[in-house]
């Protein structure tokens, strides 16, 4: 199957300052890649498509303001929570398709304190 | 509005107990349906995608069926490591950016 990666893993940071993370396909180019949220013990959420050369299109409820989405390349797209808070505390995680099915990375856990 | 009902929550299995997770779900136009598996602070692991009714597809102790308002998850003789949760989720031939919407998962334990 195809591989998605992501970085970091998991990243601790101060209530107020942004975050970075970022998801690569690594075998495959990608046009389009998914951003989804999950919190404890509840399924994914899509929370942005994430589209290579124009913006990215938000799902109802999430601030793109907040989670800027930037697709560089083919092959990368990077999410950055801005100015983030305790309740930004959750698991991100990526996903990207070479054909039909949806390849998951291995999610990014952010902790902000 | 997509929607899709995964049964039960949780389930709990001796090693070698059979059993089936059901995945309900309503979408306008069925693109495909996709089952996937995680395990806890990992990302989802993909494992089926059905297309149409009748459309069956196996990977060793899994298979996947799928009619016109639900699909079944079969585990056949499970072992401890088939523990996990299991997700279902749809695509509709409506829905741009070919977008999932995902269930609440079911979470499987097989005890040894």
């Amino acid at each position: 199957g195809a591989v998605v990666s992501q970085h970091p893993s998991w990243v601790i940071c101060k209530s107020g300052t942004s975050v970075k993370i970022e998801c690569r396909s690594l075998d495959f180019q990608a046009t389009t890649m998914f951003w989804y949220r999950q919190f404890p013990k509840q399924s994914l959420m899509l929370m942005a498509t994430s589209n290579e050369g124009s913006k990215a299109t938000y799902e109802q409820g999430v601030e793109k303001d907040k989670f800027l989405i930037n697709h560089a390349s083919l092959t990368l797209s990077t999410l950055t929570v801005t100015s983030a808070h305790p309740e930004d505390s959750s698991f991100y995680i990526c996903s990207a398709r070479p054909a039909n099915e949806q390849y998951f990375g291995p999610g990014t856990r952010l902790t902000v304190t | 509005e997509d929607q899709v009902t995964q049964s039960p929550e949780a389930l709990r299995l001796q090693e070698g107990e059979s059993s089936s997770l059901n995945c309900s779900y309503t979408v306008s136009g069925l693109r495909g349906l996709f089952w996937y598996r995680q395990d806890p602070g990992k990302g989802p692991e993909f494992l089926f995608t059905l297309y149409s009714a009748g459309e069956e597809k196996e990977k060793e102790r899994l298979k996947a069926t799928l009619t016109k308002k639900e699909s079944f998850l079969h585990i056949t003789a499970p072992k401890p490591e088939d523990s996990a949760t299991y997700l279902c989720a749809v695509q509709a031939w409506e829905t741009s950016g070919s977008r999932l919407t995902f269930g609440e998962g079911t979470q499987l334990t097989v005890n040894p």
